[in-house]
């Protein structure tokens, strides 16, 4: 079965500083896709990025980058330039391709909450 | 109009009461899904269709139901509401191929008192 760990329960981060939020996942399957989610106070889930198991290249959406490590299996979640909007919470979350024992799901870690400084 | 749509907003019920969530979407997606989210466990997947006739239970169905009434509707039921289902519901759609994203709804939050 598939599993999304994120340990960090709380992260800070100045304004104008970059922050990492990190994200691992187990899966047995080849073929997945990663995504990350923004979920500000107001509670609606935003898409961030994308990252699949056969990209060679890590994933870019403007100031979010995913930091991808097949081998380790973790795809923390960077954002540059950090801004007071950029407080909330994240999630890392997992779909596995075909084949995979839980083909279709879409699985989601406990959620970072970010807290950005002035 | 939001892709995906639930009603209601709020909801505070009493326990024992039966009360249902529902979730539309104009995505035109086929696979759909209900979670609750509850503080430091994230979201946990409750139900989830990947068409009208293919529904599965997710790791947490235990006092819950579905109903999938057409590609665009699936509802989900407290048939008899316990305080511990207080939580943020969340609708999601998606399409088949693993690199689409979820589109979710606006959340509902049901007390159960």
């Amino acid at each position: 079965a598939q599993k999304i760990t994120q340990t960090q329960p709380g992260m800070f981060v100045q304004e104008k500083e970059a922050v990492t939020l990190d994200c691992t996942y187990d899966t047995s399957d080849q073929s997945y896709g990663l995504f990350w989610y923004k979920q500000p106070s107001s509670g609606e889930m935003i898409f961030l990025i994308y990252q699949g198991s056969y990209d060679e290249q890590n994933a870019t959406e403007g100031r979010y980058s995913l930091n991808f490590q097949k081998a380790r299996k973790s795809a923390n979640l960077v954002i540059s330039a950090s801004q007071l909007g950029d407080s909330a919470m994240y999630f890392c979350a997992m779909r596995e391709g075909p084949g995979g024992t839980s083909y279709g799901k879409l699985t989601f870690g406990q959620g970072t909450i970010l807290t950005v400084h002035p | 109009d939001a892709d995906v749509t639930q009603t209601p907003r709020n909801r505070i019920t009493k326990t024992g009461k039966r009360i249902m969530l529902e979730c539309s979407q104009t995505k035109g997606h086929d696979r759909m899904y209900w979670y609750r989210q509850d503080p430091g466990l994230g979201l946990r997947l409750i139900y989830y269709s990947f068409d009208v006739k293919d529904i599965n239970k997710g790791e947490i169905s235990d006092g819950y139901s579905v109903s999938r009434q057409a590609q665009a509707k699936f509802s989900l039921s407290l048939e008899s509401a316990i305080p511990n289902q207080t939580a943020l519901y969340f609708c999601a759609t998606s399409g088949a191929d693993r690199n689409t994203e979820a589109f979710f709804g606006q959340g509902t939050r049901l007390t159960v008192v």
